[in-house]
Formats: structure tokens, sequence, C-alpha cells
């Protein structure tokens, strides 16, 4: 099974600024690495897929990078709306992994 | 619109079993591959188990290999998770999850939530 460590565990950030969030996995996963976002109460939604090709809908404030093993989500400008959980996942093999999350919360 | 809504959570005995269920509408069932990822109270994202478009392709989680079964009814635009021999380890949110071409999963339901207590 590919583990998925995703540091750091929280991230404390003003808004307006920029946000970097970390992703490794055990083995390559290519760039079949997508990262989801969740808030409270609420299903996750689909971020970015493909490492670096955002999904439907979301602002040109995410982006993301990486392939083989190491991966980053970028927010750009943190807005309030973007305080939330943020989950990394690999669909190269099975079983499918997701990262154990990083929680980014207002400084 | 694009929904799914699962169904058949609650609160279940160690050792019973339990059936959830998942409606898809606004879209062509059965050309999505479908999963299911679970969330324990206060916990990150599991994945649970796939299913191909055509039912014929299967894969499980180690945690759930062997006590959970995965199904779909491409007739009735309906996903299903049978889950035997629960645990209390098995206490979570269980989201049903349709796969976008290529993995990512882009479309996710509510969820519904499954206790397993004595």
């Amino acid at each position: 099974e590919i583990v998925m460590t995703q540091s750091p565990a929280t991230l404390s950030v003003s808004p307006g600024e920029r946000a970097t969030l970390s992703c490794r996995a055990s083995q390559s996963v290519s760039s079949n690495l997508a990262w989801y976002q969740q808030k409270p109460g609420q299903a996750p939604r689909l971020l970015i897929y493909g490492a670096s090709t955002r999904a439907t809908g979301i602002p040109a404030r995410f982006s993301g990078s990486g392939s083989g093993t190491e991966f980053t989500l970028t927010i750009s400008s943190l807005q309030s709306e973007d305080f939330a959980i943020y989950y990394c996942q690999q669909y190269n093999n099975w079983p499918w992994t997701f990262g154990q999350g990083t929680k980014v919360e207002i400084k | 619109q694009v929904q799914l809504v699962e169904s058949g959570g609650g609160v279940v005995q160690p050792g019973r079993s339990l059936r959830l269920s998942c409606a898809a509408s606004g879209f062509t069932f059965s050309s999505y591959g479908m999963h299911w990822v679970r969330q324990a109270p206060g916990k990150g994202l599991e994945w649970v188990a796939h299913i191909s478009r055509d039912g014929r392709s299967t894969h499980y989680a180690d945690s759930v290999t062997g006590r959970v079964t995965i199904s779909r009814d491409n007739s009735n635009n309906r996903l299903f998770l049978q889950m035997n021999g629960l645990m209390t380890d098995d206490t979570a949110v269980y989201y049903c999850v349709r796969e976008r071409e290529g993995g990512p999963l882009d479309v996710w339901g509510k969820g519904t939530l499954v206790t397993v207590s004595s």
C-alpha cells in the first residue's frame, strides 16, 4: 500500500497570504495525484487532479505541482472561504490512499 | 443536476450486517466507476472500495477485505455496499463517490453515518 504523508499537519496563515501544502508518496504515483478540500460538516470537494489540473469551477489561486513522490498545493492568496482541511490522494495503485490531511487555519 | 444520495446508515451492534445504498441521478451512471470512501468521527478520509462501470471489477481496502462487498445496479442507477461482521472501527460517515475518467473522485454524496456500538 502506498502511504501518503502530508505536511504540515496544521498551517496558520493570514488572509491574503500564500499557503503551501506538501504531500509525499512512499513510492512513485506518477501524476495520478488529486487534492480535495473539506469544510466542517461537508463532503470533500475535488480541487486538483493529474497533480496540476484544476477541477471545474476551482479558482485560479489554487495550483498544484509535482510528480513521482513529491507534490505541492499552493493557494496564492488565502480567502476566508479557503480555511479548511486539504487532503491529497493517489489513484495510481490499488488500494487508493489518502494523506492524513492539512488543516489551514486563520492566523 | 448531478447528485448522489446515500441511505441505509444507522446504529448497529458489533458483528451484525448493514447494507448501504446510493441513488445516482443527473448523469449516465453506467459510464462511471464508483467508490465508497469513509470518514471516522474527527478523522481523515479512508478509501474503502471501487467498482468498475460494468461491475465486473472490484477493489477493496485491506481494512475491509473479506467483510465488505461493493455492487451496482445500472438499470436503477444504484450503488451498494454490503458490510458484514461490523466492528467498532467501522463507525464512520460513508460517502458514495463518482470517479472521473482517469481516476479522481469528482462527485461526492453528503454521506450516511454508520455507528457500530453495543
